[in-house]
């Protein structure tokens, strides 16, 4: 059974750019999460998607948003991006919500 | 304010002997607890989960919660070198949000 696939694996972009995130959740899974991780700040939640809607969101501003499609593949978009947003972008998914929690290899973003 | 706090270490400990790693957290009315690795550069791998009060075993894990003391720890029988990497708690919330802790650093001395 194949795991969390994100893509792309490694981007560099440019600050000011916008970058979006992919990610294909394990087969049958449902729910779909996003997390930033940084040395210094952890892993912070960005938000959460389930049916196609969002569940949960984290306190980042609105430069950062998702989506969900039918077939529960779901992307991220960063906007206008700033030096702060490189970090590790990492996707969980979970058969329902409030199950257990796979992540993805994750994305690896710098910003110059 | 929601919190998972764990100790950051680093948590340096002798090969073969019992890891034993820490975590508290805030919301009375968390259900779940699990507890995922993390070796660098790499993403978060699960190790286990546990939902009642008491300890749940699993090879050379253990974790052990306690609710009332709003406490879930992780022992790591028989420390090996692989085993060195930062150790994450996290808790569901209500409304089914995963929360998790800043992490405990361990390494395993050969």
């Amino acid at each position: 059974k194949a795991g969390v696939t994100q893509t792309p694996r490694y981007l560099i972009k440019t600050r000011g750019q916008q970058v979006t995130l992919s990610c294909s959740p394990i087969s049958g899974h449902r729910s779909v999460s996003w997390y930033q991780q940084t040395p210094g700040q952890g892993l912070q939640f960005l938000f959460e998607y389930f049916s196609e809607t969002q569940r949960n969101k984290g306190n980042f501003p609105g430069r950062f948003s998702g989506r969900q499609f039918s077939n529960s593949r779901s992307e991220m978009n960063v906007s206008t991006l700033e030096l702060g947003d490189s970090a590790l972008y990492l996707c969980a998914s979970s058969r329902d919500r409030g199950n257990t929690i796979y992540f993805g290899e994750g994305s690896w973003l710098t910003v110059v | 304010q929601k919190e998972v706090e764990q100790n950051s270490g680093p948590l340096s400990v002798p090969e073969g002997a019992i890891a034993s790693l820490n975590c508290t957290y805030s919301d009375r009315g968390s259900q779940s607890f699990f507890w995922y690795r993390q070796y660098s550069g790499k993403s978060p791998e699960l190790i286990m989960f546990i939902y009642s009060n008491g300890d749940k075993e699993d090879g050379r894990f253990t974790a052990q919660l306690n609710k009332a003391s709003q406490y879930v720890s992780l022992l790591i029988r028989d420390s090996q070198p692989s085993d060195s990497a930062t150790y994450l708690c996290a808790v569901i919330w209500t409304g089914n949000q995963f929360y998790f802790g800043t992490g405990t650093s361990l390494t395993v001395i050969p």
